[in-house]
């Protein structure tokens, strides 16, 4: 079945440390997103990307870096700079021509915890 | 950032009982007016997207309405179910990639 699949589901990490978190989607769509969750708050823009080697920070870029080297991969790293790393990762999908209107596509989510 | 409103944030109710939530939003820019259902343990799913005033889209026992003009969709369940249980996220689209804006969601339990 097509869809996004984010790894790992759970990971606990020492402050300091950077971690990496993968999203593949085998849906052919063109434009990828990383959103964070946080209690008592919407869903909030990490980085997009519309293409391949291509993205744009969004509004809570800092502290993150993300790589676009194939359509179909998305990776987020959370670096030793984000000042508060703990939060639940969401990557999401969604196709160029449904840049306004078009729903998005979402994985089940990555939940991190920094010790 | 736009500010994008749910209410309730969460409620309960018993099976086979009718509800509705809302969703307000500020009208200019507006361009999409997406609902998701999110179970727990699940991803998010697209129950509708709706971009006209005066929308009413409906699936099932699940339908919604939009009103750009002073801001707001409402989703209804009827004859709520077990299985309705889940956070209702509405997001509005005001402009493209990065202008998504998430409301903060209204968790529904429906008691069997």
């Amino acid at each position: 079945d097509g869809g996004i699949t984010q790894s790992p589901k759970y990971l606990f990490r020492k402050e300091g440390q950077n971690v990496t978190l993968s999203c593949e989607q085998n849906l052919n769509h063109d434009a990828m997103y990383w959103y964070r969750q946080d209690p008592g708050q919407g869903l909030r823009l990490i980085y997009y990307s519309q293409i391949v080697n291509d993205f744009q920070k969004g509004d809570i870029a800092e502290g993150y870096s993300v790589s676009r080297e194939k359509k179909e991969s998305f990776p987020l790293t959370v670096t030793s700079a984000q000042k508060n790393p703990t939060a639940f990762y969401l990557c999401a999908s969604s196709t160029k021509t449904s840049l306004y209107t078009g729903e998005l596509f979402f994985g089940e989510g990555s939940r991190l915890t920094v010790l | 950032i736009l500010n994008v409103e749910q209410s309730p944030q969460s409620l309960h109710v018993q099976e086979g009982d009718s509800t509705n939530f809302t969703c307000s939003f500020p009208s200019s820019n507006f361009y999409a007016l997406h609902w998701y259902r999110w179970e727990t343990a699940k991803s998010p799913e697209a129950l509708f997207v709706m971009t006209l005033n005066g929308d009413e889209k409906k699936k099932g026992r699940i339908s919604a309405t939009l009103n750009t003009k002073e801001g707001y969709s409402y989703l209804y369940i009827k004859g709520s179910q077990p299985e309705d249980s889940a956070t209702y996220l509405c997001a509005l689209n005001s402009g493209g990639y990065q202008k998504v804006t998430f409301g903060i969601g209204t968790k529904l339990q429906v008691i069997p």
